[in-house]
């Protein structure tokens, strides 16, 4: 079936560093893409749709120049974490669909950032 | 706008117990997909079942089964003779046909299941 690979699936980092998730469609093309968030005990929440050819859409509340968003091909997006710091520290998932409304999304295995 | 209530933050049963999650939600769109994911410790997210909003027929997997009534917007999920392997976080997701694929998620539901 469909796999959704995200890489890396664990990364630490100084504060004041950058940090870049990827996530990629190995067996199918992905026209969007989603990243959520998910702090310890909680919910996974929408930060951005990333679309490919075209800026990402972010939800409220998102820093957009803090959460890079780059969906350069159908295949791949990016989610770098600018200027990290220790709040930034949280689970990131993404997930894509390879068609319209009716397909399924696929998930990736996520990545736990912890910044010191 | 759509939102998912799962009011069971944690539920611990024992082995071989049959356990209920709960699911509510709300949208205004006709047309909208109902999910749920189990979430094991390691994080990541194990799709269990997609249900869309015109099929209301309850289904059934091994162990796992659906309860999907329009009427009161719930979508609960059952789990038959409980096994330790079962314990997670569940989430029940929303995807409305006018929001694309975004999916809002409950808030989980934590089960333990002890031997």
């Amino acid at each position: 079936g469909a796999v959704v690979s995200q890489h890396p699936s664990w990364v630490i980092c100084k504060s004041g560093t950058s940090v870049k998730i990827e996530c990629r469609s190995l067996d199918f093309q992905a026209t969007t893409m989603f990243w959520y968030r998910q702090f310890p005990k909680q919910s996974l929440m929408l930060m951005a749709t990333s679309n490919e050819g075209s800026k990402a859409t972010y939800e409220q509340g998102v820093e957009k120049d803090k959460f890079l968003i780059n969906h350069a091909s159908l295949t791949l997006s990016t989610l770098t974490v600018t200027s990290a710091h220790p709040e930034d520290s949280s689970f990131y998932i993404c997930s894509a669909r390879d068609a319209g409304f009716n397909s399924p999304l696929h998930f990736g295995n996520g990545t736990r950032l912890t910044v010191t | 706008a759509q939102k998912v209530t799962q009011a069971q933050t944690e539920i611990s049963v024992v082995e071989k117990e049959d356990v209920t999650l709960d699911c509510v939600y709300e949208t205004r769109d006709t047309t909208y997909y109902l999910f749920w994911y189990k979430q094991p410790p390691s994080g990541e997210l194990v799709f269990l079942i997609r249900r869309n909003s015109f099929d209301e027929q309850n289904e059934i997997s091994g162990r796992y089964s659906w309860n999907f009534q329009k009427s009161t917007s719930s979508f609960n999920f059952t789990i038959t003779a409980s096994q330790v392997v079962d314990s997670a976080v569940y989430f029940c997701a929303l995807s409305e046909e006018t929001s694309g694929s975004r999916l809002t998620f409950g808030e989980g539901t934590q089960l333990t299941v002890n031997p």
